[in-house]
């Protein structure tokens, strides 16, 4: 079993710039989910999707930032543009039944 | 929606002691209460879990126990070992999960 996988693990990117932050979720999981980390904040679900649908977008910051799942086994968290405050690490999980979840090794951002 | 306390912020505790981290939700509807251990630059893990139907459950040296009445619920760990030394995050919750801020472990040799 592959894990959630993530990419790229680490971006620099200067204000302004488009990020763009992508997820392959566990095979089979019916449920995806963003969270962002921070000091300050701890972890944070920005959104998740079940089945591809969005469920909750509750968490997004702002209009800066969109999530998109077009299909089971991929989604992306973008941003645009990015900010200092942005800078965090991202952390894509997936989950079977939707609780028990399973965290990718995290996209570190640092916007400059 | 629910609201996860978690305490203390920062633990430090001699190598062979027993460690304990405390967590309070609001919403009674919650019934799933994992716990993950992260590591220094890595991700979360799960390490244990209870569902509201169980009062306490162990796997080795640690344990977590639910007070359904009371909304808390505590992880312990017994003999702990410098490998302990992490950040563990408390969640509750049914779907999405809602997580502590998490407890700094030092475990001191």
């Amino acid at each position: 079993d592959a894990g959630v996988i993530q990419s790229p693990r680490h971006e620099v990117t200067e204000m302004g710039q488009e990020v763009t932050l992508r997820c392959k979720p566990i095979s089979g999981h019916d449920y995806l989910f963003w969270y962002r980390q921070t000091m300050m904040r701890g972890l944070e679900l920005l959104i998740y999707f079940n089945n591809n649908v969005p469920i909750d977008d509750s968490g997004m910051p702002e209009d800066r930032f969109s999530a998109k799942m077009p299909n089971a086994s991929f989604s992306t968290l973008k941003i645009q543009p990015s900010e200092p405050r942005d800078s965090a690490v991202y952390f894509c999980a997936s989950s079977l039944t939707g609780n028990t979840i399973y965290f990718g090794e995290g996209s570190w951002l640092t916007v400059v | 929606g629910e609201n996860v306390e978690q305490h203390p912020s920062t633990l430090s505790v001699q190598e062979g002691d027993s460690a304990v981290i405390k967590c309070t939700y609001s919403d009674s509807a919650s019934n799933y209460f994992p716990w993950y251990k992260q590591e220094l630059g890595k991700r979360p893990q799960l390490i244990i879990d209870i569902r509201s139907n169980v009062g306490e459950k162990k796997d080795q040296r640690i344990a977590v126990t639910l007070n359904k009445t009371a909304k808390h619920f505590s992880l312990h760990i017994t003999e702990t070992q410098p490998e302990d030394s992490a950040v563990y995050f408390c969640a509750a919750g049914n779907t999405p999960l809602v997580f502590g801020k998490g407890t700094r472990l030092s475990v001191i040799a």
